[in-house]
């Protein structure tokens, strides 16, 4: 199974900041297959990118993905209150799909 | 606008079976394939399966000698099944639409606990 590795565990930001998340594979992800999604407490994780790069419909431009092969990143521009959550990579080029341990963005 | 609605039995004795459904509400049933997810404090997000409206199956070689996931094109839902259940299969299940590989919507999730 590919072992995805997120970085930060945690990371404090305060408003209108910038976040960069990081997503590590332990081998290749067949063809950048590579998905972010959002999870806030109580609710159901949301799925932002896709294709590593593709914002999902609805998603505001401030969320940006990047990276390709193992090391993949998302990217919030300029963080609003509702952007504190759980962030989640997941990968599907091969299976089975597997999903990071996460990193929380809190308000600092 | 699709949305997906769960249920099922929440708690739960070792070796008893979990069960759980999903109802998919708009969109196209036939077009995608339907997955199950599990969230536990312990493993984070588990990839269960999943199944096509044709009933093809693709099983986390982790559970799947416990697992069955089953459609019913008919009534535009698909269950899972998982037998055998211990403490470590205690998480909040969630039902989700496939598009390509990702996952998106969710249900809004099941607490299922098992405990004697």
């Amino acid at each position: 199974d590919i072992v995805l590795t997120q970085s930060p565990g945690t990371l404090s930001v305060s408003p209108g900041e910038r976040a960069t998340l990081s997503c590590r594979a332990s081998q290749t992800v067949s063809r950048n297959y590579l998905a972010w999604y959002q999870q806030k407490p109580g609710q159901a994780p949301r799925r932002l990118i896709y294709g590593a790069s593709s914002r999902a419909t609805g998603i505001p431009d401030r969320f940006t993905g990047s990276g390709s092969g193992t090391d993949f990143s998302l990217t919030i521009s300029r963080l609003e209150a509702e952007d504190f959550a759980v962030y989640y990579c997941q990968q599907y080029g091969s299976s089975p799909r597997t999903f990071g341990q996460g990193t929380k963005v809190e308000i600092k | 606008q699709v949305q997906l609605q769960q249920w099922g039995a929440g708690l739960l004795k070792p070796s008893e079976t979990l069960s759980l459904t999903c109802a998919v509400n708009g969109g196209s049933f036939r077009d995608h394939y339907w997955s199950w997810i599990r969230q536990s404090p312990g493993k984070g997000l588990e990839w269960i399966g999943e199944i096509s409206h044709s009933g093809r199956t693709n099983y986390n070689p982790s559970l799947e000698t416990r697992v069955t996931i089953s459609v019913y094109t008919s009534k535009n839902q698909f269950s899972l099944k998982l037998n055998s259940v211990t403490a470590a299969d205690t998480a909040v299940y969630y039902c989700a639409r496939g598009l390509s590989g990702t996952l998106s919507p969710w249900g809004q999730g099941t607490l299922v606990t098992v405990s004697s």
